[in-house]
């Protein structure tokens, strides 16, 4: 299957500041998705971006399908954005529709 | 709409002990999956379903087994409980356009079943 690497691992951010999540690709996806998992436990999708640019509010998300990566962009970050970020693809070699493949997350926390 | 419910929120089992996890959605999704997360780690498919009567494989599906008998329910039942399968599981659901081959099937996740195997 495909490797979905993640970076970083880990940031910590103050409250108001902008950040940029890197989801990298070995092969070539489509059905990329970007998930939100809050401090609870509870997933949310944030988007479906197989490619190109889409935006909702303070959040916007970038594919560079022909290159292998996309990223996601948090700006003048709250306290409530704090939590794992997954990024999710299927490979387009993958026939099997329901396989995806997740990273191991990038955990941001948003500090006061 | 209630979205993806997922029953129990907790369980602890003894070691080879039986269970069922119970998924249901009422949003009419022809698929549903099944996750799970290990601690710090990402999402591990276990099982997935296409539709009623139509079960496949996912990446970790050894010690599960899945059933999709109705649009709404798909159970992922554990036969013989390890210590291995301590994890929170997910289910999620989406929609598959038929009119569009690819298109987006966004997922909608159910809060999740968090299980210790001791």
């Amino acid at each position: 299957g495909i490797q979905v690497e993640q970076s970083p691992p880990d940031l910590i951010l103050q409250e108001g500041a902008n950040s940029t999540l890197r989801c990298n690709f070995s092969d070539s996806v489509n059905n990329l998705q970007w998930f939100h998992q809050n401090p609870w436990g509870q997933l949310i999708n944030l988007f479906y971006i197989p490619s190109g640019t889409k935006q909702n509010g303070r959040l916007s998300a970038t594919t560079v399908a022909t290159e292998r990566y996309s990223l996601l962009y948090i700006s003048s970050s709250q306290t409530t954005d704090s939590g794992v970020y997954f990024c999710a693809g299927r490979s387009v070699n993958n026939t099997n529709a329901g396989k995806s493949t997740f990273g191991d997350g990038t955990t941001l926390t948003v500090k006061p | 709409n209630a979205g993806v419910t997922q029953t129990p929120k907790f369980r602890i089992l003894k070691i080879g002990q039986s269970m069922t996890l119970q998924c249901t959605q009422d949003m009419n999704h022809n698929y549903m999956y099944w996750y799970r997360q290990d601690p710090g780690m990402g999402l591990k498919l276990i099982y997935y379903s296409v539709g009623a009567g139509i079960t496949d494989k996912g990446e970790v599906p050894n010690g599960y087994n899945v059933s999709r008998s109705t649009t709404e329910d798909f159970p992922l039942r554990l036969e013989l409980a390890a210590p291995s399968q301590t994890s929170v599981y997910f289910c999620a659901s989406s929609i598959r356009p038929r009119l569009r081959a690819g298109r987006a099937d966004t997922q909608y996740f159910g809060p999740g079943t968090r299980l210790t195997v001791l």
